[in-house]
């Protein structure tokens, strides 16, 4: 156990619709990094946060957004979804941001959008 | 930019030889790097890394990692795997560039160790 959690495990949802993630970082970490895995585009960095502020932004669609709430914990808000958003999203968090230090991944949301 | 590669798609062992999963880098500058575990359904368990110093790392599970300069290589490696080590590899390195240092990731390497 990475001691990153992740809620749902799973979500079926209809195209159009809108959906949140929520992780749940270590305890003590500061950083929350938001990755997608698909298998045409490998894990796929999309937004990351340290202590609550945005820090750096990856190929994040206009329809995704994110944040860090006080108690670090973090969400990403999925909206009008479309079939190709359907995809396994990591969250993952660390103590510091960048550096030498590894970050321990939460075991992921199945997104199906049908 | 920076990027890893891992040429390969997939490696089939027999249990009990040796493994090597090939990564390579570009970077500016010292890399820090990365190995992860996926097992299916699961999330990445990180195996080991390289900062700086010995050049053969050591990891969970018996993993090693060998860091080459020269050859700007980290390939993963293990004397004996096990039909339990069949899994998805993902080689990493942080980004020094960009000021949260997300971490780039290969497009990972399918092991498959048969009995």
């Amino acid at each position: 156990d990475s001691g990153v959690t992740q809620t749902p495990k799973h979500l079926i949802t209809a195209t159009g619709q809108r959906v949140t993630l929520r992780c749940s970082p270590r305890s003590g970490d500061l950083s929350v990094y938001w990755y997608q895995q698909s298998l045409d585009q490998g894990l796929q960095f999309l937004i990351q946060y340290y202590n609550g502020e945005e820090r750096a932004k990856g190929n994040i669609l206009e329809r995704f957004s994110a944040q860090q709430f006080p108690d670090l914990h973090s969400e990403l808000n999925l909206s009008s979804l479309e079939l190709g958003d359907s995809a396994l999203y990591f969250c993952a968090s660390s103590k510091r941001q960048g550096g030498n230090t590894e970050a321990f991944f939460g075991q992921g949301t199945r997104l199906t959008v049908v | 930019a920076q990027s890893v590669a891992q040429p390969e798609d997939q490696v089939n062992v027999a249990e009990g030889n040796p493994l090597t999963v090939k990564c390579t880098y570009s970077v500016s500058g010292n890399p820090y790097l990365f190995w992860y575990v996926q097992y299916p359904n699961r999330g990445l368990q990180f195996l080991l890394k390289y900062i700086t110093g010995d050049n053969l790392v050591k990891g969970s599970y018996g993993f090693e990692a060998e860091f080459n300069k020269s050859q700007t290589s980290f390939h993963l490696k293990k004397p004996s795997a096990l039909v339990s080590d069949s899994a998805l590899y993902f080689c990493a390195v942080r980004d020094m560039n960009n000021q949260g240092g997300k971490l780039i990731f290969g497009q990972g390497t399918e092991l498959s160790v048969k009995p």
